[in-house]
């Protein structure tokens, strides 16, 4: 069946500019969530999405980034202004939402964000 | 604040020999604890998680972690070791009320 799909898989950039980052999730999962993951880092949680609640926005790690979801479907991730140090792999994942956070979390491809 | 600790970047193991991959957290209160694997080129793959109950959990491809309270530590097992259990792997810890914490990550290279 289909998976979490992200696009695109590959983004490069200009320092100043900005991005967007898309997600599919599976269909029928309620919760969503967004990472970032740095080179030879662990998963940095950004955003977390379930239903119709207001999404828990504690982890964005600036205003420059932003976040929505569409019903219980796509969601976009968008940095402005890029910075060098926003260079990282963006993963997405979705799951049910029975549980909360303590479900088991599906994880797309991730996006690679170069900014030069 | 909760954390996880991966203490070893890279875990070398001979095919067929028993594997350990290391997690020990901190938190204050009752964990939940995840494993995660990342195989080369793609995704992030659910392996098992701790909720409650039985403090030895069982997950997929053969993998086991047990929940040790007294020394906070949720290390990931299995018996023998294949080759194509090389990858990377992440423990995570959830506390109700705040987000997922990832450890950085240790790759496992599993030697013929």
């Amino acid at each position: 069946g289909a998976g979490v799909s992200q696009s695109p898989s590959n983004k490069v950039t200009e320092k100043g500019k900005d991005v967007e980052l898309r997600c599919d999730p599976i269909s029928g999962h309620t919760a969503l969530y967004w990472y970032r993951q740095r080179l030879g880092q662990g998963l940095e949680f950004l955003i977390y999405f379930q239903g119709n609640s207001a999404p828990d926005k504690s982890g964005l790690p600036s205003d420059r980034f932003s976040a929505e979801r569409t019903g219980e479907s796509v969601s976009t991730l968008t940095i402005q202004r890029t910075q060098q140090e926003d260079s990282a792999v963006y993963l997405c994942a979705s799951s049910p939402g029975l549980a909360g956070v303590t479900d088991t979390q599906y994880f797309g491809p991730g996006t690679r964000l170069t900014v030069l | 604040a909760q954390s996880v600790a991966q203490p070893e970047d890279q875990v070398n193991v001979a095919e067929g020999n028993p594997l350990t991959v290391k997690c020990t957290y901190s938190v204050s209160g009752n964990p939940y604890l995840f494993w995660y694997v990342q195989y080369p080129n793609r995704g992030l793959q659910f392996l098992l998680k701790y909720i409650t109950g039985d403090n030895l959990v069982k997950g997929s491809y053969g993998f086991e972690a047990e929940f040790n309270k007294s020394q906070t530590s949720f290390h990931l097992k299995k018996p023998s070791a294949l080759v194509s259990d090389s990858a990377l792997y992440f423990c995570a810890v959830y506390m109700p009320y705040q987000k997922v914490t990832f450890g950085t990550g240790t790759k496992l290279q599993v030697i013929p």
